[in-house]
């Protein structure tokens, strides 16, 4: 049973709208939630992360929101780049340690 | 470049052969890990090791079998593979882990083989 599911597999986008990317979680343990960029032939890269004692973190155009009650994390890019075409992941983890626990991911196609 | 490196980038093998992944981080990390990707499905957590100290075992198969003899350095032995090990097998690092270190910590991944088994 997936923990942490990215239900939409692709995302099109226009150059210079926003993107929302959303992931979904079901374990209420999990206290910290990061977001990972992953280009073809290269590994995921760290993008942006969350504790769960916030509900918004900004990092330039890169937004996330944590809905607790809801167990729903989103990833605002505005205004979103061609280079930004990416599969993103989202993660979380549990507690203090450093086990993470990854979604299906969401690709993102930002068209020019 | 994210201070990880794997070689080989590629790996053809049958499933009689033995081989090995070789993952280097350049960090100064004291965690390393292991990570399946296989088509259409999330990553897989396989291993985890704190200061070469092995803390996770995914309950993997025994045909992989890791080692980690400092730090810097990790290694997935694989042998008798089955055509659905085929996948891109992610290594990546992090820093604390264990009591006394930072709570939550970012892993930095390598670039990842892809295996294909035959």
């Amino acid at each position: 049973d997936q923990q942490v599911k990215q239900n939409s597999p692709s995302l099109s986008v226009q150059e210079g709208r926003i993107s929302i990317l959303n992931c979904d979680y079901t374990n209420s343990m999990f206290d910290y939630f990061l977001w990972y960029k992953k280009y073809p032939a290269e590994g995921p890269t760290f993008l942006i992360s969350i504790s769960s004692i916030k509900d918004k973190n900004e990092d330039g155009r890169f937004t996330v929101f944590l809905n607790k009650s809801a167990k729903h994390l989103s990833l605002h890019i505005v205004p979103s780049q061609p280079g930004d075409s990416a599969v993103y992941f989202c993660a979380a983890s549990a507690g203090a340690g450093n086990m993470l626990t990854f979604g299906g991911g969401t690709r993102l196609m930002v068209k020019p | 470049e994210t201070g990880v490196t794997q070689t080989p980038r590629h790996l053809v093998m049958g499933m009689t052969n033995k081989k090995s992944l070789k993952c280097e981080q350049h960090l100064g990390h004291n965690a390393m890990y292991w990570y399946k990707q296989s088509a259409k499905k999330p990553l897989e957590l396989m291993f985890v090791y704190n200061f070469k100290e092995q803390t996770e075992n995914n309950s993997v198969p025994s045909r992989f079998s890791p080692e980690c003899p400092n730090s810097s350095h990790l290694f997935l032995h694989l042998h008798t593979l089955q055509p659905e090990d085929s996948a891109l097998y992610l290594c990546a690092s992090s820093q604390g882990g264990l009591a006394g270190g930072p709570v939550h910590n970012e892993q930095f991944f390598g670039p990842g083989t892809r295996l294909t088994v035959l």
